[in-house]
């Protein structure tokens, strides 16, 4: 059990849908974050939210639309992804987004996506 | 060159061998180091994480840092089965803005029973 839950787990899709990926952290942290994990490939960060306000948006699809309604909960909505985009979506959290001492980052289990 | 640099392994070691994970990186900034471990199909698990050059123990875990040649290490001693997963090292800087956490590739281990 990990204080970062994310669902689904897994999820298949296809080119044409739309779904959403849900992040919940029972941490008490201020900053959240979307990371996607290929393989051989290394954490490619996505998007970070620090109280809420989106700060890094790290060159990613417009297809790819986060939203963080408060400091627990983060969601990744999915429309009209192409294959390339099955990997893993990891949620993350820590205390601030300062980085260093003190801003240990923590996953959730990731949702597996498929994108058929 | 690529910030952090991380042998994909696989490493296969037999059980109760000590197990050595290394990375490198080219930015002297660092300041604060992790280790996490990730089994299949799970989200990465921290492990360890030091802060400044030398060791850190954890049971059977010691995390090692040397700045002055840019590399740190993870130690496994006595390593069983159940530590079979792949291993990330991070890093992270306050001096070279904010929300930079730097992942390596990750080294997969096996551990043979």
């Amino acid at each position: 059990e990990t204080g970062v839950t994310q669902t689904p787990r897994h999820l298949v899709m296809g080119m044409t849908n739309k779904k959403s990926l849900k992040c919940e952290q029972h941490l008490g942290h201020n900053a959240m974050y979307w990371y996607k994990q290929s393989a051989k490939k290394p954490l490619e960060l996505m998007f970070v939210y620090s109280l809420e306000e989106r700060v890094e948006n790290n060159s990613v699809p417009s297809r790819f639309s986060p939203e963080c309604p408060n400091s627990s909960h983060l969601f990744l909505h999915l429309h009209t992804l192409q294959p390339e985009d099955s990997a893993l979506y990891l949620c993350a959290s820590s205390q601030d987004g300062l980085g260093g001492v003190g801003n240990t980052i923590y996953f959730g289990e990731g949702s597996w996506l498929t994108v058929v | 060159q690529k910030e952090v640099e991380q042998d994909p392994g696989p490493l296969s070691v037999p059980e109760g061998a000590i197990v050595s994970l290394n990375c490198t990186y080219s930015n002297s900034a660092f300041q604060y180091f992790m280790w996490y471990r990730q089994y299949s199909r799970k989200g990465p698990e921290l492990l360890m994480y030091t802060y400044s050059s030398g060791n850190k123990e954890d049971g059977r875990f010691t995390a090692q840092v040397d700045k002055s040649s840019k590399y740190i290490s993870l130690f496994i001693r006595d390593s069983q089965p159940s530590d079979s997963a792949t291993y990330l090292c991070a890093m992270s800087s306050t001096t070279s803005g904010t929300y930079k956490y730097i992942f390596g590739t990750g080294t997969r281990l096996k551990v043979l029973a």
